[in-house]
């Protein structure tokens, strides 16, 4: 069975251009959820969505980034314009479970973003 | 805000020895999980204890749980080289899907 497939691993952009972030999460997982990771501190929500439905985006940290999970399949992460603080591992990771407080949630390996 | 924080925040011991890490949370919770995290890697659950048990076992691992201190503490017996990645608790919230995580323990394993 295919894990949590994101992509790209690696993206160098200059501050102020766009980048757009995927994931694929395990086939038939409603449960999708963003996190992040900037320069070895806490991993940090930043959203979460219930097949189409942001279920929660309380981490989202301002609306330079939009996230999208159209169809409840593959979700897209797009910060735009970027800036310097948007470095970090975005991680992506998905879970079937239905009762909140419940089950492990599986994990991408995470798109390193780089802004210059 | 940061829910978990685990301690150390590094750890090198020799392979073989036994490796000890603490979590502490703030919030009440419904379970208490653990990730490690090769270098470069996604995150790998590793095991998931739940706020009405004290202590449990997989393989090499041990993990505690002591919901009056709001703690939890992680024990890797016989320390391999392959076990050298950062450790992260996250707890899970009794009335929220989503996980809070900490900052993580390095633990580097000399062989």
């Amino acid at each position: 069975e295919a894990g949590v497939t994101q992509f790209p691993s690696h993206s160098v952009i200059e501050k102020g251009q766009t980048v757009t972030l995927r994931c694929d999460p395990i086939s038939g997982h409603d449960n999708l959820y963003w996190y992040r990771r900037v320069m070895g501190k806490e991993i940090k929500f930043l959203l979460h969505f219930v097949k189409e439905s942001k279920q929660d985006e309380s981490g989202m940290p301002n609306n330079r980034f939009l996230a999208e999970r159209t169809g409840g399949t593959y979700s897209t992460l797009k910060v735009q314009p970027a800036e310097l603080e948007d470095s970090g591992v975005y991680f992506c990771a998905s879970s079937p479970r239905r009762v909140p407080g419940t089950g492990e949630l599986f994990f991408g390996e995470g798109s390193r973003l780089t802004v210059l | 805000s940061q829910q978990g924080e685990e301690d150390p925040q590094a750890l090198s011991i020799q392979e073989g020895e036994n490796a000890t890490m603490n979590c502490s949370y703030k919030t009440s919770i419904n379970n208490l999980q653990w990730y490690r995290q090769n270098s470069g890697r996604g995150l790998v659950h590793l095991i998931l204890i739940r706020s009405n048990e004290r202590e449990k076992h997989s393989g090499r691992l041990r993990v505690t749980l002591d919901t009056s201190k709001k703690s939890s503490s992680l024990l890797i017996t016989a320390s391999r080289a392959a076990d050298t990645a950062s450790y992260f608790c996250a707890t899970g919230p009794s009335n929220d899907y989503k996980l809070s995580f900490g900052a993580g323990t390095t633990v580097t394993v000399r062989a």
